[in-house]
């Protein structure tokens, strides 16, 4: 079983729209969680780090982390086309990384 | 400006040819890690260093080697390279492995024919 897993997508929204990305992952005892965005061609950047139940919220992101169901979500309000990437989701059990495939999103003008 | 760099970005090579793909960071970082990412895969972690003199495997580390001699660098190398090695290659850097945040390199594109 993988670690973590998301879907693939490709996963469409309209401009203004929310987007939400799910990721789960299967290892109880990873504490910390991340969300990168990827764009075609370059490298990941974080966006937001998660470590405790609940809903942690930055601009218009928003990442919701729910341990006893093992998963982490990340929400995008007012999308907008900049917002056109990959994301990443990871877990950190320990000294280790682990990513999902990542989620291709397109925010259509 | 803090960043992680790499070299080469781009490397098209033939099978069995010894090479090695710099990476260094000007954070004091002590934490290092490379990734391959492949269509489908995702991002795997080949090996990672907790910091100088001490690394270990991450969960694809056959055909790769590293080291950690000093603090800011943090080179790959593939011994002898096969044509499943063809990825794109990442090394990042944090203060530690807890550390939110880990800062990627820009990526070495490798292709083994």
């Amino acid at each position: 079983q993988k670690e973590v897993e998301q879907n693939s997508g490709p996963l469409s929204v309209p401009e203004g729209a929310i987007a939400s990305l799910n990721c789960t992952y299967s290892d109880r005892v990873s504490q910390s969680f991340f969300w990168y965005r990827q764009y075609s061609g370059k490298s990941p950047e974080l966006i937001m780090s998660i470590y405790s139940n609940g809903d942690k919220e930055d601009g218009r992101f928003t990442a919701q982390l729910n341990k006893a169901s093992q998963y982490v979500s990340l929400l995008i309000r007012d999308s907008q086309p900049s917002d056109s990437a990959t994301y990443l989701c990871a877990v950190n059990p320990g000294n280790q990384f682990y990513f999902g495939t990542g989620t291709s999103l397109t925010v259509i003008p | 400006e803090a960043q992680v760099t790499q070299n080469p970005r781009y490397l098209i090579t033939v099978t069995g040819k010894k090479l090695t793909v710099t990476c260094s960071q000007n954070m004091n970082h002590e934490y290092m890690s490379w990734y391959r990412q492949d269509p489908g895969l995702g991002l795997r972690q080949i090996y990672y260093s907790m910091n100088v003199e001490v690394t270990d495997k991450g969960d694809v580390p056959e055909g790769y080697k590293v080291s950690r001699k000093e603090k800011r660098n943090f080179p790959l190398i593939l011994e002898s390279p096969s044509p499943n090695q063809t990825s794109l290659y990442f090394c990042a850097s944090s203060l530690s492995s807890g550390s939110i945040r880990q800062f990627f390199g820009p990526g070495t594109r490798l292709t083994v024919l």
